[in-house]
């Protein structure tokens, strides 16, 4: 069964600061991963979708990066701002080609 | 045009009651996914549907969930004989396609149900 870590669970960091989120997976098989944000009592939004024949994708001050023979991807914030403050998620699309595999998060808080 | 809604937002059985979770998808996305949310975790999978046609519940926790979608459109998502350990945010997302991983899943709200 695919396992997703997502380290650290908690990150609190000054406003301005470039900052990493890190995401494991076990297995390499997956056809696409994806980075979300979620803001307290809402839904998800999703940030990044990388292909498995991709190795990046940016969006304005957000990359993300993807290493399948690692198992890695990293989601890199460039100065971050408090609006910033989110939980970031982690998602795999697997073998069945559908279903999401989601780390725990990341809970980030970015100080004024 | 409209995102995933979902409705009610918020819930509170008492154990033992029947709930019913609606999901409107975007129109016109042809894939609708159930997902539960226990508190400080990752989404996890419920079910699948293409259309109509259920095609996947593999991940539905016990016999006492039970979802549909009999148009094609609207889904809801039924517990019976509610639990404790069913209090959660059930998220619902839909996709344009078939069952293709090129295809973003795009998620409402979520309902959050609380079971006392």
């Amino acid at each position: 069964k695919q396992e997703v870590t997502q380290i650290p669970a908690a990150l609190s960091v000054p406003e301005g600061e470039n900052l990493v989120l890190n995401c494991s997976f076990t297995d390499s098989a997956i056809y696409n991963l994806q980075w979300f944000r979620q803001d307290p009592g809402k839904g998800l939004t999703s940030l990044l979708l990388i292909q498995s024949s991709q190795r990046e994708q940016t969006s304005g001050r957000l990359n993300a990066s993807l290493d399948k023979s690692s198992g890695r991807s990293t989601l890199y914030i460039a100065a971050s701002q408090p609006g910033d403050s989110a939980t970031y998620l982690c998602a795999l699309n697997g073998n069945s080609g559908y279903a999401l595999n989601f780390g725990k998060g990341t809970s980030l808080l970015v100080t004024p | 045009g409209a995102g995933v809604s979902q409705s009610p937002r918020y819930k509170v059985a008492k154990r033992g009651q029947d709930v019913a979770l609606r999901c409107d998808p975007i129109s016109g996305h042809v894939s609708l996914f159930w997902y539960q949310q226990a508190l400080g975790q990752g989404p996890e999978f419920l079910t699948y549907f293409q259309n109509e046609a259920q095609l996947d519940k593999s991940g539905l926790p016990s016999d006492r969930f039970f979802a549909e979608r009999p148009e094609g459109s609207v889904s809801t998502l039924k517990i019976q004989r509610t639990q404790q350990e069913d209090s959660a945010v059930y998220l619902c997302a839909s996709s344009p396609g078939l069952a293709d991983p090129t295809y973003e899943q795009y998620f409402g709200p979520g309902t959050r149900l609380t079971v006392t």
